[in-house]
């Protein structure tokens, strides 16, 4: 069975660091990898995905993610954080039509 | 707005209740999907409907039961719930396509306390 891990469960950052967010997978086939958002009293909503091809994604808002199918990893990135980024961070993979996601990664930015 | 809207928003019940969860959408969607978020878990997938004929049951308790009476609509019959059932029940949609399932639209949920 397919499974995601994501290690950082609470991140609190300052504006204009840089963030990092790990994200692992266990899957023996082709998988599809994406991350989703989740601001505030709103809904899931993505960020970007990751189906074929570059391995280096760019979404929305600045973010990026880098697939290491070595590593079985698929870390979301940002260089430089916006207040107007806390949200939970969920990252998925999905193999055979099932999507199947970590647990979520809280980031608080500070003004 | 995703064009997943559910129904109730907020829904508390008893132990021995019966009470059920809508999901609507209008996107043209033909795959609907019921997933769990609780505190410090995993999302959890629930159910898969594709073309309205379950595909995937997640070894699901059978005091929840699925209904997908067309590709618009998607229900989640709730029965003799349990504490520990008590959660955030998202329902999402999408159009899959190439081997992938597609990008998923959720809705904001059902908040659920069991009693």
């Amino acid at each position: 069975a397919q499974s995601v891990s994501q290690h950082n469960h609470h991140v609190i950052l300052s504006e204009a660091a840089s963030l990092e967010l790990g994200c692992n997978y266990s899957y023996g086939g082709t998988v599809n990898l994406f991350w989703y958002v989740q601001y505030p009293g709103q809904h899931l909503q993505l960020l970007l995905k990751y189906f074929s091809g570059d391995p280096l994604v760019k979404g929305i808002k600045g973010f990026e993610a880098e697939f290491i199918k070595s590593k079985f990893s698929f870390n979301l990135r940002k260089p430089s954080v916006q207040w107007s980024d806390t949200a939970e961070y969920f990252c998925g993979a999905e193999g055979s039509y099932i999507p199947t996601f970590g647990r979520g990664t809280s980031l608080i930015v500070h003004p | 707005e995703t064009g997943v809207t559910q129904t109730p928003r907020h829904l508390v019940m008893g132990m021995t209740n019966k009470k059920s969860l809508k999901c609507e959408q209008h996107l043209g969607h033909n795959a609907m999907y019921w997933y769990k978020q609780s505190a410090k878990k995993p999302l959890e997938l629930m159910f898969v409907y594709s073309l309205e004929e379950r595909v995937e049951n997640n070894s699901v308790p059978s005091r929840f039961s699925p209904e997908c009476p067309n590709s618009s609509h998607l229900f989640l019959h709730l029965h003799t719930l349990q504490p520990e059932d008590s959660a955030l029940y998202l329902c999402a949609s999408s159009h899959p396509r190439d081997r992938a399932t597609g990008e998923l639209f959720f809705g904001e949920g059902s908040r659920l306390t069991v009693l």
